[in-house]
């Protein structure tokens, strides 16, 4: 069955510290791997889409990690700032196209001062 | 550029009634998707409309439908409502091309209620 899973499940966090949020999937056939943020009440919006061929992408202050091999991803938030208070939602895609999409249940992070 | 609309942003309705869901893609995509987010189940994919075609479909029963127009607008329709369908219904477009991934960008989506 293919099947995202996060953790940890909700984090708390201090503004100006790293923290790094992880993903396992057992998705088969793989295609590539996003990470989106999701504000409350908003749509969720791409931080990154990777491949199976790459290691790392970065968007700013966020990098993300894929190991194809172990099938594990990770995302990293560098000097989280209070904006950084989300959903992250690990989203693993099959086939060659966009769709279908399986989703993680996301990881709850609170950024406080 | 305007990004994904959806309207309406909320709506409640009863059981056994159905719903309209509308989704404006950002102007040039051509791929349009519609996911269900509820907080056990988290965000499940229901179809994926491509230049007026249904291209993929998720596990979803038969009464939620969806269709695309000419201008790549689309609708999703839920019929006989149940309360279980209680959920935010988000809408997601990208250029469409199928070679390689490409980001979705997702409208603010449609909090459904049912009562």
């Amino acid at each position: 069955k293919n099947q995202v899973e996060q953790s940890p499940q909700s984090l708390i966090i201090l503004e100006g510290k790293n923290c790094t949020l992880q993903c396992n999937y057992t998705v088969s056939p793989f295609s590539n791997l996003r990470w989106y943020k999701q504000d409350t009440g908003r749509g969720p919006v791409s931080l990154t889409i990777m491949t199976f061929s790459e290691n790392t992408k970065s968007n700013g202050r966020y990098t993300a990690t894929l190991d194809a091999d172990t099938k594990q991803s990770s995302l990293h938030i560098t000097a989280s700032q209070l904006s950084d208070s989300a959903s992250y939602i690990c989203v693993v895609s099959l086939n060659s196209g966009n769709t279908p999409l399986v989703f993680g249940k996301g990881t709850r992070l609170s950024v406080i001062a | 550029k305007a990004g994904v609309t959806q309207t309406p942003r909320y709506l409640i309705k009863t059981r056994g009634q159905q719903v309209t869901l509308s989704c404006s893609p950002i102007s040039g995509h051509r791929s349009v998707s519609w996911y269900q987010q509820t907080p056990g189940q988290g965000l499940q994919f229901l179809f994926e409309y491509f230049s007026e075609t249904q291209r993929n479909k998720g596990n979803f029963p038969g009464r939620f439908s969806g269709r695309q127009f000419s201008n790549s607008r689309s609708e999703m329709n839920v019929s006989t409502l149940e309360l279980g369908d209680s959920a935010l219904y988000l809408c997601a477009s990208s250029l469409g091309d199928r070679q390689g991934g490409q980001p979705q960008h997702f409208g603010d989506g449609t909090r459904l209620s049912i009562l």
